[in-house]
C-alpha cells in the first residue's frame, strides 16, 4: 500500500536558522497536505498542494510539491520559538480516498 | 477552537474492557474519520465515514468498529482492550469524501488501558 515517508524525525534548530522537511511518497499523489501539530494540541491544517511543482509561501513557510507528484518539502526560514511543534505531511492517492499521513518530523527550537 | 467536539477527553481502563469514545463533527461536516496516534507515532487512519455510510477502512483491528448516526456525530468502539491499545485517538471532519478536503481535528481522546 502507499506510504508515505518524513525526514528528518527530528530537527533541533537555533532560533533565527532555517530548516526544511522532507516528505517522500512510494506512489504518485493526487494531493499532500500539511499539518502541524503543537505540543499537547490537535493537528491543525496548514495548506494543500495540488499541482506538480506547486509552491505556496505562508510567511516564513513555503511549500514544495515536486515535479513527479511523489515528494513535497516544507521550508521554514528564521525559525521561531512559536514554530515548535510536529509537522505531519498527508497525501492520497489518484484511486485512494484516505490520507496516508507521514511519521511526522518533531521540532525543537533553541532559543 | 476546530469546532470539533470529542469526549471522554481522558479514559483509563483494564485490558479485556470495551469502550466507547464520541465525536461530534463540525457543523455541516458530513466525514468522519478516526485516526490512532501511539506516543512517539504519526497519525494511523483508522476508518472513515460519510453521511452515515462507511467510505474508507485502514488499519483498522477487528476488535475495533465504529458507526456513524443520522445526526452525524460517530462513536468508535473499542473492544478486548490490550496494552498496546493505549494510544491517542483523534477524530477529524470535513465537508464532504473527498480527499482533497481539508480535515479539521478534535482535541483528542487519551485512552489509558493498565
Amino acid at each position: 500500500g502507499q506510504q508515505v515517508m518524513q525526514i528528518p524525525q527530528y530537527q533541533h534548530v537555533q532560533e533565527g536558522e532555517d530548516f526544511t522537511t522532507y516528505c517522500n511518497s512510494s506512489t504518485t499523489l493526487s494531493n499532500i497536505q500539511w499539518y502541524k501539530q503543537r505540543p499537547g494540541g490537535h493537528p491543525v491544517f496548514l495548506i494543500q498542494l495540488v499541482k506538480s511543482g506547486e509552491v505556496k509561501k505562508q510567511k516564513r513557510l513555503t511549500f514544495q510539491f515536486g515535479e513527479a507528484k511523489k515528494n513535497s518539502s516544507l521550508h521554514i526560514t528564521a525559525t521561531q520559538t512559536t514554530d515548535v511543534g510536529t509537522y505531519f505531511c498527508a497525501g492520497s492517492a489518484s484511486n485512494d480516498y484516505k490520507l496516508s499521513f507521514g511519521a511526522g518530523t518533531t521540532v525543537t527550537v533553541r532559543a | 477552537d476546530s469546532g470539533v467536539t470529542q469526549t471522554p477527553k481522558h479514559l483509563i481502563t483494564a485490558t479485556g474492557q470495551r469502550v466507547t469514545l464520541r465525536c461530534s463533527p463540525r457543523s455541516g461536516d458530513l466525514s468522519v474519520y478516526w485516526y490512532q496516534q501511539s506516543l512517539d507515532q504519526g497519525l494511523q487512519f483508522l476508518i472513515q465515514y460519510y453521511n452515515g455510510e462507511e467510505r474508507a477502512k485502514g488499519n483498522i483491528l477487528e476488535r475495533f468498529s465504529a458507526q456513524q448516526f443520522p445526526d452525524l456525530h460517530s462513536e468508535l468502539n473499542l473492544s478486548s482492550l490490550e496494552l498496546g491499545d493505549s494510544a491517542l485517538y483523534f477524530c477529524a471532519s470535513s465537508v464532504s469524501s473527498g480527499r482533497s478536503n481539508e480535515q479539521f481535528f478534535g482535541p483528542g481522546t487519551r485512552l489509558t488501558v493498565l
